[in-house]
Order: C-alpha cells, then structure tokens, then sequence
C-alpha cells in the first residue's frame, strides 16, 4: 500500500462544475496535509493546507480532512480551464518528512 | 517574494559523468529537499537538510549525494550518471516552524543521461 494514494486520472470536468480531487494516507500519526497544483513543464506550487478535521475554505477552493477515516479532499467550484493541472496530495508524516502522491490530472473543458 | 532557483533547467550528460545540481534559496530557509519526479510515481524524496551541514537520507537516496556548507545552498551530486536517473529534479526549501511546513519549488531541472 502506497503511503499517500491518489486517483491518477485524468479528471475531466466541464468549466462551471465542482470539482472533487480525493487522497488517502496510510500514517495516523500525520500532522499536516497540502494540495500542490503543478502546470505542466511547472513545479508545484501550494494551494492550500489543513491539518484539522472538517473543511477549510480558500476562494473557490476546499479542502476537507477526515482523520478517522484518513481521508482528505480538495474542492474546486466554479471550475474553470486555467484550473486544469496535476494536483498533489502531500502529507506531512508523524515523522519529519512529507509525503507526496502521485497526483492526479484534472482536466476543464471549456 | 519567495525565490527557489536551480542552476539549469536542462542538462544533458553522458553514463558515469559527475554531476553536480544546485540549489539556491533567498528565504532564509533552514529545511531543504531534492525531489526527483517521473511520470506515474510523483515526487521522491533523494535527500534533506534540516541545518548547515546536516542531511539525511531520503527515500531514494542510492546513486546520489549532497552537500550543504551554507544555508541557502544545497547540492545534489551523481557520482556516476546512469541512465535510470534521467529524470525531473527539484529542489524544494520550507520555513521549519509550526506545521505548516509549506514547500517552495525551485523550477527543477530536467537531466538526461545518454
């Protein structure tokens, strides 16, 4: 088992619809957890990050943990064609390191 | 503004060369990380720096090395390139306090080894 696993995509979605990127992590003991957008031929830049249980909103942007469950979420409403990217799920372990998935591709049609 | 740069966004080399990949952040950063990114498997972590002249191994450290005299400057080495580390490299640099231990990516740098 993968220790931060994400569905690779891609994601395709039309321009206005929300969005759902999902991640789930195998350490219980994690502390923080981050969304990354990468463009392509880009390196990933930080969306948002959480490290308590439930929601956070950031703009159009949510990102939703549930440690019972080890599961975390990003939202993305009103979507829109310059949101299409590879999303990184990251989670910061109960060590010192953070752990990033593989991604997945998201793709708005306009 | 936060600024991560790498010496060469593109670098050819040939099987059993040396290589050297630098690192450099203006943020005053004590954390910093080499990542290598290939399709399909995300960003591995090679090495980190937590502190001038401290490192640790990564997950996929083998092949590589690091060195890291001062604090805004960290490098990567290949003793001896080999074909399976064409790859992207990226550096990465993060503020070490409370938990946010957010990231900021240099542009990395895409190695190809013939």
């Amino acid at each position: 088992q993968k220790e931060v696993e994400q569905n690779s995509g891609p994601l395709s979605v039309p321009e206005g619809a929300i969005a759902s990127l999902n991640c789930t992590y195998s350490d219980r003991g994690s502390q923080s957890f981050f969304w990354y957008r990468q463009y392509s031929g880009k390196s990933p830049e930080l969306i948002m990050f959480i490290y308590s249980n439930g929601d956070k909103e950031d703009g159009r942007f949510t990102a939703q943990l549930n440690k019972a469950s080890q599961y975390v979420s990003l939202l993305i409403r009103d979507s829109q064609p310059s949101d299409s990217a590879t999303y990184l799920c990251a989670v910061r372990t109960g060590g010192f390191k953070t752990i990033f998935g593989a991604g997945t591709r998201l793709f708005v049609k306009a | 503004d936060v600024k991560v740069t790498q010496s060469s966004r593109y670098l050819v080399k040939r099987t059993g060369e040396k290589v050297f990949l630098e690192c450099v952040q203006d943020m005053d950063h004590e954390n910093m990380f080499w990542y290598r990114q290939d399709p399909g498997l995300g960003l591995r972590l090679i090495y980190f720096s937590y502190d001038v002249k401290m490192k640790e191994k990564g997950d996929i450290p083998e092949g590589y090395s690091v060195s890291r005299e001062k604090k805004e400057r960290f490098s990567l080495i290949l003793e001896s390139a080999s074909t399976n580390q064409t790859s992207m490299y990226l550096c990465a640099s993060s503020y070490s306090g409370a938990s946010t231990d957010t990231q900021y990516f240099g542009p990395g740098t895409r190695l190809t080894v013939l």
